[in-house]
This record gives structure tokens, sequence and C-alpha cells, in this order.
């Protein structure tokens, strides 16, 4: 099965500036997640979708970051605009289906330098 | 505020013998773990889980602790093989939350040849 797939994989912008993450997740799977790792940290959840409806967004910074899942497929994060705090890798993961025990398969992530 | 922490950034560990990773977790509402294994330039891939309700889950090489009064978990791998060499993120979760991990910060870990 293909595995997540995640694009650009290398963006790099100047402060202020804006930037948008493509995420298609594994085919089948309902929820779909994004974290942002960075350097020497593990990930933190930003949102979660079930289909496409959001189940969790408390640690997105709603001021600056948006997310949409429009057809329950594949989903795009946006950074508008971006600040020097925001570099990072940003991953996307999806499961089967959602609960505490269902393994999230992640993308590579799309690595984000800001100047 | 850290609920996971893994408190040993890197461990090296030679070729054949044990590698233990430790994770420790300060919200006794946590139900369920999970260890992940990440390479470089790629996402993290599960690797094993356990549910509270166990304290021990084994999976060929590797096999993970739980000790639920101590708050701690521990992943050992037996015996170390090169390929092994990677970062190792605990997570946690509970019920009731979706599907809401918390990550620990991850142990680099390398298998001398």
């Amino acid at each position: 099965e293909a595995g997540v797939a995640q694009s650009p994989r290398y963006k790099i912008i100047e402060k202020r500036q804006s930037v948008a993450f493509w995420c298609n997740p594994i085919s089948g799977h309902a929820t779909l997640y994004w974290y942002q790792q960075i350097l020497g940290q593990g990930p933190k959840l930003l949102i979660q979708f079930q289909n496409n409806g959001v189940v969790d967004d408390s640690q997105l910074p709603k001021d600056r970051f948006s997310a949409e899942r429009l057809k329950g497929v594949d989903s795009t994060l946006k950074i508008q605009p971006a600040k020097l705090e925001d570099s990072a890798v940003y991953l996307c993961a999806s499961s089967f289906l959602q609960g505490p025990n269902q393994p999230q398969h992640f993308g590579d992530g799309t690595r984000l330098s800001i100047l | 505020d850290q609920q996971v922490k893994q408190n040993s950034p890197s461990l090296s560990v030679q070729e054949g013998r044990i590698s233990i990773l430790n994770c420790d977790y300060t919200n006794s509402m946590f139900d369920y773990f999970l260890w992940y294994k990440k390479y470089p330039a790629e996402g993290p891939t599960f690797l094993i889980s356990i549910s509270s309700i166990k304290d021990k889950n084994e999976d060929g090489r590797f096999t993970v602790f739980l000790n639920k009064s101590a708050k701690h978990l521990s992943l050992h791998i037996v015996p170390s093989q090169p390929g092994d060499s990677a970062v190792y993120f605990c997570a946690a979760s509970k019920a009731g939350t979706g599907n809401q991990f918390y990550f620990g910060t991850g142990t680099s870990l390398t298998v001398i040849p």
C-alpha cells in the first residue's frame, strides 16, 4: 500500500510570507493529523481531522495557521504570515480508525526554514 | 508542559548487546503507549505498543515494559543490530481524546558494529 504522501519536501521562505503544505493520506484512512516537530523536540499535534471534520485543533495557532480537508481525503496546512519560530518539520499522519490504540502512519514531512 | 519525557538524548550500544530506551510520563490518565522509530529525513514508523492493562509486550527483538506505579516505560532491543540505529520516540495517549498522542523528545540510538 502506498504511504502518506507529503509535498513539498523542503521549503525556504522569508518571515511574513505565506506557505502551504499538502498531504495525501493512505487510501481509506479516515483520520488525518498534522504535527509540528521543532528541532530537538518530539512531534506536537496541530490538528486532527476525522473525515472532513476537525476533531482537535486546540494547539493550532489559529491567528496564523489554517488547515482544511474539504473532501475528507487530502489536506492542506497553511501558515500566513510565517514567523521565525515556525521553522520546523511539518509531519502529516493518518490512521484507519480513530482511537488511542491506532498507530499513526507518518509521511516523510516538509522541512520549513524561515529566513 | 512536557507530559512525556525521554531524559537520554542519545545512547550507544555494541552490536549484539541489549539496548534499553527509557520513557517517563506525568499524566496518570494515559492508558496507551507506543514507540516509534525514525530514520533521518523520514517520518516516524510505528514499532510497538502497549496498553495500560499489560506490563509487557513483545514483538521479535523488541519488548516494551510498562511500570504504571512509576509512570515509566522502557523499550528493550535484543540483540541490537546496526540497522536499529535511529531516533526512538515514545508516545502516550488517553482514552476520550480522539487519537492525540503526546510524544517524548526522542533518544538517538547508535549501534556500533
